[in-house]
């Protein structure tokens, strides 16, 4: 089972500022990774897959990068809508295991 | 438009029985492959189960395997998870989502979740 772990565990920061999410996994999945935004009381909302490609309706603030086993989820420029808790996810193999999660926060 | 309705959760006692279910409207339900995913309270997400859209194929959490079994009906638009054997850390809202074979690949919709309670 591929192991991904999410780094930090909590981001505090302002609305307006850059926020960078860290996910790595324990064995190299290509590109083979998502990033989902989940709001309090809704859904997982697909942001990006495959490392770097904004799903449809997604603001072009958000941002991947990464490959192998390092992936990183940039938000430009934090909007009030942005403060939620996002996972990772790979589709490398089975089982689809996500990560932790990281919680940006209003600082 | 897309949706996915899960329901059939409630409180059950350990070592019970429940049957969730997916009803889904406004694409073509069996063009798609399906999951479980389940959040349980305050916690992350946990992939469970997956079925391809012709059912053949089927994969399991090693968490529930032997325990829960997921099936869907093409012709009624419905996916389906059985568990059995319920123990106190299966409680958690189970979401039903839709999974892709083209871009974006991923779990592009989600339903709402319904909510499974083991408890005696």
């Amino acid at each position: 089972e591929i192991v991904l772990t999410q780094s930090p565990a909590t981001l505090s920061l302002s609305p307006g500022e850059r926020a960078t999410l860290s996910c790595r996994a324990s064995q190299s999945l290509s590109s083979y990774l998502a990033w989902y935004q989940q709001k309090p009381g809704q859904p997982p909302r697909l942001l990006i897959y495959d490392a770097s490609n904004r799903a449809t309706g997604i603001p072009a603030r958000f941002s991947g990068s990464g490959s192998g086993t390092g992936f990183t989820l940039t938000i430009s420029s934090l909007e009030p809508e942005d403060f939620a808790v996002y996972y990772c996810q790979h589709r490398s193999n089975w089982p689809r295991t996500f990560g932790q999660g990281t919680k940006v926060e209003i600082k | 438009e897309v949706q996915l309705v899960e329901s059939g959760g409630g409180l059950v006692q350990p070592g019970g029985s429940l049957r969730l279910s997916c009803a889904a409207s406004g694409f073509i339900f069996s063009n798609y492959e399906m999951n479980w995913v389940r959040q349980a309270p305050g916690k992350g997400l946990e992939w469970i189960s997956y079925i391809s859209s012709s059912g053949s194929t089927i994969y399991y959490a090693d968490s529930v395997k032997g325990r829960f079994t997921i099936s869907r009906d093409n012709a009624k638009n419905s996916l389906y998870l059985q568990m059995n054997s319920l123990r106190a850390e299966d409680a958690a809202l189970y979401y039903c989502a839709r999974e892709v074979i083209l871009p974006p690949y991923n779990f592009d919709s989600w339903g709402q979740g319904t909510l499974v309670t083991v408890s005696s």
